[in-house]
């Protein structure tokens, strides 16, 4: 199973500040990776995919980067709507394994 | 507009079979996509469960495999998860969800339902 390790898990922000977050796997994948964002009580909304394809409807603020087994996601310029959990997901194999998150809070 | 809404008991009893269906609208099963199940244990990460295409291949997570049956019922426009022998650990909110156009890929989750949370206790 291939182990997917993000950080920090919790990171403390402003609006206007720029954030990056890393995702690291145990082992190559390289570039089957995507990105969502999670607010409390709601489903995930996929963000990012095969490292750096931005989904349907998502803000240019938002990037990703990377292959093999380092990975990014930066958000250029905070915005209030962008505070929530953050998750990646290979999905070079079947178990699809995400990470265990990385909780952006307002500083 | 993609439309997935998740149904099935809230309560299972250990040792029992967790069924839940996933009722999609705005789409046709049959004209393509993945179609999968993820969960997230109350306050926890997500999981991924497994993925089918319409009917076809079906693609499980390796952990879950031994107890995962998923099917789909293209007259209903359905698709639908079994998960046998299920213990505490199995309590979750349960997602369905469709890989939508996102190429390349049977397990990414492009449009969601809004999850179900099934609590397996007696």
């Amino acid at each position: 199973d291939i182990q997917m390790t993000q950080s920090p898990s919790t990171l403390s922000a402003s609006v206007g500040d720029r954030v990056t977050i890393t995702c690291r796997a145990g082992q190559s994948i390289n570039r089957w990776l995507a990105w969502y964002q999670q607010k409390p009580g709601n489903a995930p909304k996929l963000l990012i995919y095969k490292a750096s394809s931005l989904g349907n409807g998502v803000p240019s603020r938002f990037s990703g980067d990377g292959s093999g087994t380092e990975f990014t996601l930066t958000i250029s310029s905070l915005q209030p709507d962008d505070f929530a959990t953050y998750y990646c997901q290979q999905y070079n194999t079947y178990s699809g394994t995400f990470g265990q998150g990385t909780k952006v809070e307002i500083k | 507009q993609v439309q997935l809404q998740e149904s099935g008991p809230g309560l299972v009893k250990p040792s029992e079979t967790l069924s839940l269906t996933c009722t999609v609208s705005g789409y046709s099963i049959s004209s393509g996509y993945h179609w999968g199940w993820i969960r997230q244990p109350p306050g926890k990460g997500l999981e991924w469960i497994g993925s089918i295409y319409y009917g076809r291949s079906t693609y499980y997570n390796p952990s879950l495999k031994s107890r995962v049956t998923m099917s789909v019922d293209t007259s209903k426009n359905q698709f639908s998860l079994k998960l046998n022998s299920v213990t505490a650990a199995d309590t979750a909110v349960y997602y369905c969800a469709t890989t939508g156009s996102v190429p390349d890929t049977a397990i990414i989750g492009d449009y969601w339902g809004q999850g179900t949370l099934v609590t397996v206790s007696s």
